[in-house]
């Protein structure tokens, strides 16, 4: 069974400065995805960025970027020149490849940007 | 292009009232998914569907039934509401068992009293 640890329940930053989130995951699959999505208030969950683990190069979508080791199973989440529309929580989730329907998500990271 | 849309929005039952939770997608999706989030935790998954006419329980799946209606609705029922129940309910669709980015709804607040 594949299990995600989000050790962070809150953080807080000021605005512009550049924050990481942390991420770790247990699994006996090769072939997997890992994704973070942030939950505003509005509750809506929404994509923020992907990573196929067969991919060396860490992903990146603008200010959002990952820094993903396979071997430590690892899969950070660092927003640059944070903004107050990232205030959210941010949810890390782990899905296997072919055959698992499953998304595992981790608890979340309340972060809270400083005006 | 609405992406996945849920009905209703909020939601009050009584203890033993049912009800059914509304899902839809216009991206062509195979794949629709059911999930609940309780505070302090993560998303759980109740019921998926991979494809038109197949259904698969989750990690969650007592007390809920679902129907996949047709390739772009997927409900979730509850015969028998009980406080336990009470919950966000999220939505969610992907391409496929491949392709298999889910894109979520705004999510159903239900409460049962």
């Amino acid at each position: 069974a594949q299990t995600v640890t989000q050790s962070q329940p809150e953080m807080s930053v000021q605005e512009a400065e550049t924050v990481t989130l942390s991420c770790t995951y247990d699994t006996s699959e090769s072939n997997y995805y890992l994704f973070w999505y942030k939950q505003p208030p509005s509750r809506q969950m929404i994509l923020v960025i992907r990573q196929e683990a067969y991919k060396q190069q860490n992903a990146t979508e603008n200010r959002f970027s990952v820094n993903f080791q396979k071997a430590a199973k690892s899969f950070s989440l660092k927003i640059s020149d944070s903004q107050l529309g990232d205030t959210a929580m941010y949810f890390c989730a782990f899905i296997a490849n072919f055959g698992n329907e499953k998304l595992t998500f981790g608890t979340g990271t309340r972060l809270t940007i400083i005006p | 292009n609405a992406g996945v849309t849920q009905t209703p929005k909020f939601q009050v039952l009584k203890t033993g009232q049912s009800m059914t939770l509304q899902c839809a997608q216009d991206m062509n999706h195979n794949s629709m998914y059911w999930y609940r989030q309780d505070p302090g935790m993560g998303l759980r998954l109740i019921y998926y569907s991979a494809s038109e006419g197949t259904t698969d329980k989750g990690e969650v799946p007592n007390g809920y039934n679902v129907s996949r209606l047709n390739k772009r609705e997927f409900s979730l029922r509850l015969e028998s509401a009980a406080p336990s129940q009470t919950s966000v309910y999220f939505c969610a669709s992907s391409e496929s068992r491949v392709m298999n980015t889910q894109y979520f709804g705004p999510g159903t607040r239900l409460t049962v009293l």
